[in-house]
């Protein structure tokens, strides 16, 4: 399994470009790179998800370099409603469909 | 989008009782569904992972004949925590797969069911 590293926290206030950068350093050729997010008392949402160079949705956007051993995602333009933790997941090495979640990102936005 | 639910939101129960978590994929058949537990300010730990008409896959250190499940259609899982006590007590998430997903390996969380054992 491709095991992956955050930094725990980081704040931002709202109106700001925020980027959390993920670091997968043993991921597999076959694995994809996906984003959740995650209330307090809620369960994850997905956000993003890439395999390499540049994803973009409405909500935010991706970054994977060339040997994709890290991505960033980037919010852009925060509000306070995007207080949460985020994870980066990498896909399992494996067949099957099991995430693993790591520390996760917790985001805190201020006014 | 998918929508999956969860029954209980909440449940209070004593030390010793069992208690059964429902999840139901509500728009679509989840050929497998997966069971997460997370502790106050830590990340989701999976503990299973369930598919429909065969025995759930329990990650290393979960006791299966304490959390037994059952994924008995393409749209319903329950988690059963038997004999539960206060270590047990949670936030158990399920998610669901969707077989033709657009997105590869994305699955859909449940709003968690919080457990309280007195």
């Amino acid at each position: 399994l491709a095991k992956t590293t955050q930094p725990i926290s980081m704040d931002s206030y709202e109106g700001q470009e925020v980027n959390i950068t993920c670091s997968h350093n043993n991921i597999a050729t076959n694995d994809y790179i996906t984003w959740y997010q995650q209330f307090p008392s809620q369960g994850p949402r997905f956000i993003i998800q890439g395999y390499k160079t540049k994803v973009t949705n409405e909500v935010a956007s991706l970054f994977i370099p060339a040997d994709r051993k890290s991505s960033t995602l980037s919010l852009p333009r925060v509000s306070l409603s995007d207080t949460a933790v985020y994870y980066c997941l990498v896909g399992d090495q494996g067949n099957t469909d099991k995430l693993i979640f790591g520390t996760g990102t917790r985001l805190q936005v201020f006014p | 989008g998918a929508v999956v639910s969860q029954h209980p939101s909440w449940v209070i129960c004593k030390s010793g009782t069992s208690v059964k978590i429902e999840c139901r994929s509500l728009d679509f058949q989840a050929t497998t569904m997966f069971w997460y537990r997370q502790f106050p300010k830590q990340s989701l730990m999976l503990m299973a992972t369930s598919n429909e008409g065969s025995k759930a896959t329990y990650e290393q250190g979960v006791e299966k004949d304490k959390f037994l499940i059952n994924h008995a259609s393409l749209t319903l899982s329950t988690l059963t925590v038997t004999s539960a006590h206060p270590e047990d007590s949670s936030f158990y998430i399920c998610s669901a797969s969707e077989e033709l997903a657009e997105t590869y390996n994305e699955q859909f969380f449940g709003p968690g069911t919080r457990l309280t054992v007195l």
